[in-house]
């Protein structure tokens, strides 16, 4: 059921600087990985994806680092505009299995 | 990209009442949707994973026979919440999975809010 207090981590900052936000995941299988970005009573829409095979990948104003490693993933989004509020989720895939596990979330807060 | 629609986007019901989402996938066929449900200031998670023309696939902890799904076209797979009850109360969302040779990609639909009095 709802969960009663429960925030979502918040990242606050200033229009045109940089963001970074950061996730970690568990399952070391994971080969696939993705960021969404939802607004307030919409569905996630897609960001940008990486494979496992690589470790960074740039669209535009975006970039996904991933670290193997440490199991870490990260959204840089250059010039941070209004429009960037959101909450942004990080989310995984491994081979072999169609469904795509959700991370936890980040809210960004973007000061005018 | 392609579009997927939800309908209805929002929903009030009393509860013991049954209600239907419905998923579209608007320009392309889709095999495989999935179902997720959303708290308010959590994650999405995984309900189900409707494939079409078969039965779908559970995740643990969610009843079948609650949340029952028919994928009956390569376009719409609907959601029906049995005998409703506040605690269903939530952000239903759906996906579609496209196939475009090896590459799959998942498109989300906008959501439904049900609101079980």
């Amino acid at each position: 059921g709802e969960s009663v207090g429960l925030h979502l981590p918040t990242l606050s900052v200033q229009e045109g600087d940089n963001s970074i936000i950061n996730c970690a995941y568990s399952n070391s299988a994971s080969d696939y990985f993705i960021w969404y970005k939802q607004e307030s009573g919409k569905g996630p829409q897609f960001i940008i994806d990486i494979r496992s095979n690589m470790d960074k990948r740039q669209g535009q104003r975006v970039t996904v680092l991933l670290n193997k490693t440490v199991k870490h993933l990260s959204l840089q989004i250059a010039a941070t505009q209004p429009g960037d509020s959101a909450v942004y989720f990080c989310a995984e895939k491994s081979g072999g299995y169609q469904k795509v596990t959700f991370g936890t979330g980040t809210k960004l807060q973007v000061i005018p | 990209g392609a579009v997927v629609s939800q309908h209805p986007s929002w929903v009030i019901c009393k509860s013991g009442t049954s209600v239907k989402i419905e998923c579209r996938s608007l320009d392309f066929q889709a095999t495989t949707m999935f179902w997720y449900r959303q708290f308010p200031k959590q994650s999405l998670m995984l309900m189900a994973t409707s494939n079409e023309g078969s039965k779908a696939t559970y995740e643990q902890g969610v009843e079948k026979d609650k949340f029952l799904i028919n994928h009956a076209s390569l376009t719409l797979s609907t959601l029906t919440v049995t005998s409703a009850h506040p605690e269903d109360s939530s952000f239903y969302i759906c996906s579609a999975m496209q196939r475009e040779g090896p590459q799959e990609t998942q498109y989300f639909g906008p959501g439904t809010r049900l609101l079980v009095l």
